[in-house]
């Protein structure tokens, strides 16, 4: 059972690049989370699904976009990497369909810096 | 205004001593609140949740006064492993409860 997982752990681009960040949970959640830490900040919300096919916008969702085919996979992309991306990317999941249980469980992260 | 204030310490405290952290959160809907760790580098991970009649697991402790919209951390007979940042959530409580609302941290540190 390895919970939640992310890759890249590390990744380091040029501005306008892109990359896509895949997130796999195994505990068979409903819901999945993208969020951002940046130094001296809380974690931020970035785009978020409450289940398989659904996706929605967070609290910082501009110039990012995610894809939910599978109910285990949440994935991040950045279509053209500016500095200001430079963060550190954590997925989450949370929930089952026969519970109310809202405690999240996060990934290892993923470190990206744009330059 | 901040959803959850939190003190960002940082807090330095010496092995065995007591410390408490606050919080406060502005939803009056939110009906599910947390305390998550965070070690330096690494993830956040859930500590514990925090019940309405108050709650303990072993060395730790945290309450809720709902009425004040606050919510408590007891830490007692610090240990070095204790340091880290120690986040305060609380659920959205309205049609998304689901979702989670994130204090900045509280920086602790444990010295010998």
């Amino acid at each position: 059972n390895a919970g939640v997982t992310q890759t890249p752990k590390f990744r380091v681009l040029k501005t306008g690049q892109s990359m896509t960040l895949l997130c796999a949970q195994d505990m068979n959640h409903e819901y999945m989370y993208w969020y951002r830490q940046d130094p001296g900040m809380g974690l931020r919300l970035i785009h978020y699904s409450v289940g398989e096919g659904t996706t929605a916008k967070g609290e910082v969702p501009d110039g990012y976009n995610v894809s939910r085919l599978k109910k285990q996979n949440f994935l991040l992309g950045l279509e053209s990497a500016a500095p200001s991306q430079t963060s550190v990317y954590f997925c989450a999941s949370s929930g089952t369909v026969d519970s109310f249980r809202y405690e999240q469980y996060f990934g290892p992260g993923t470190r990206l810096t744009v330059t | 205004r901040k959803e959850v204030e939190q003190d960002p310490g940082p807090f330095n405290v010496p092995e065995g001593a007591t410390v408490a952290f606050n919080c406060t959160y502005s939803n009056s809907a939110s009906q599910s609140f947390f305390w998550y760790r965070q070690d330096c580098r690494k993830e956040p991970k859930l500590l514990m949740s925090v019940y309405s009649s108050g709650n303990e697991d072993g060395r730790f402790t945290a309450q809720l006064n709902r009425a004040s919209q606050y919510i408590s951390l007891l830490i007692r007979d610090s240990k070095l492993s204790d340091s880290a940042t120690y986040l305060c959530v609380v659920n959205n409580g309205m049609d998304s409860s689901y979702k989670l609302i994130f204090g900045s941290g509280t920086r602790l540190l444990v010295r010998p």
